[in-house]
């Protein structure tokens, strides 16, 4: 059963730069099958998706979140990645990796999320 | 954006309740519907996926129905770790769109 796993700081400064990375374990970012999302929850609130990537490098973003979103992928070491610059407090959220099976369809893996707060 | 509409937003049921949320899509899509579990402090959990197919694993208790742009998603017998939040989500067009989520209580 493939699994994920969130890594990165859980404080970041207002006006930099959120990266955070996400392993995949017992699987393969290559699998066909598979499209890699982020998604991400306020504290409190509901879910909000971020975007995806598939292992070939095609994204898709959140056109509320576009301008500032960068997700990449790396097949050697079995990790996609997000990147969200100019960060304000409202991007304080617990950031979920989640692996999408085929096109279009259900989120069925889901790594645990990791809160990032957004501080000075 | 497709607008994902649950209700109610919160649900108070005893032990043992049949237990009904809808959710309403702002536009037709389809059976491209999936329904999550989450737990507090916990990643969401998938149950149903295509408006109506259970995930592996899943309690048979729960299961998912309709189409187009009105769904529901059913609990059985309600049990008491079934006590979560609930989440529809649509995955027809892009940006994927979640319901503002559905908390279960037990009375």
């Amino acid at each position: 059963q493939v699994q994920l796993q969130e890594s990165g700081p859980g404080l970041v400064k207002p006006s930099e730069t959120l990266s955070l990375t996400c392993t995949v374990s017992s699987g393969s970012v290559s699998s066909g099958s598979s499209y890699w999302n982020w998604i991400r929850q306020p504290p409190g609130k509901g879910l909000e998706w971020i975007g995806y990537i598939y292992y070939t490098g095609n994204t898709k973003y959140n056109p509320s979140l576009k301008s500032r979103v960068t997700i990449s992928v790396d097949t050697s070491k079995n990790q996609f990645s997000l990147r969200l610059s100019s960060v304000t407090a409202a991007d304080t959220a617990v950031y979920y990796c989640a692996r999408g099976y085929n096109y279009n369809s259900r989120m069925d893996v889901w790594g645990p999320g990791t809160t990032v707060t957004v501080s000075s | 954006d497709i607008q994902m509409t649950q209700s109610p937003s919160s649900l108070s049921a005893s032990v043992g309740d049949r237990v009904t949320i809808t959710c309403q899509a702002s536009q037709d899509i389809s059976n491209s519907l999936s329904w999550y579990q989450q737990k507090p402090g916990i990643a969401p959990k998938l149950l149903i996926y295509g408006a109506s197919n259970l995930q592996t694993g899943a309690p048979s208790r729960f299961s998912g129905s309709g189409s187009g742009t009105l769904f529901t998603f059913t609990i059985s017998s309600l049990q008491p770790e079934d006590i979560a939040t609930y989440y529809c989500q649509q995955c027809d067009n892009l940006p994927y769109t979640f319901g503002q989520g559905t908390r279960l209580e037990i009375k």
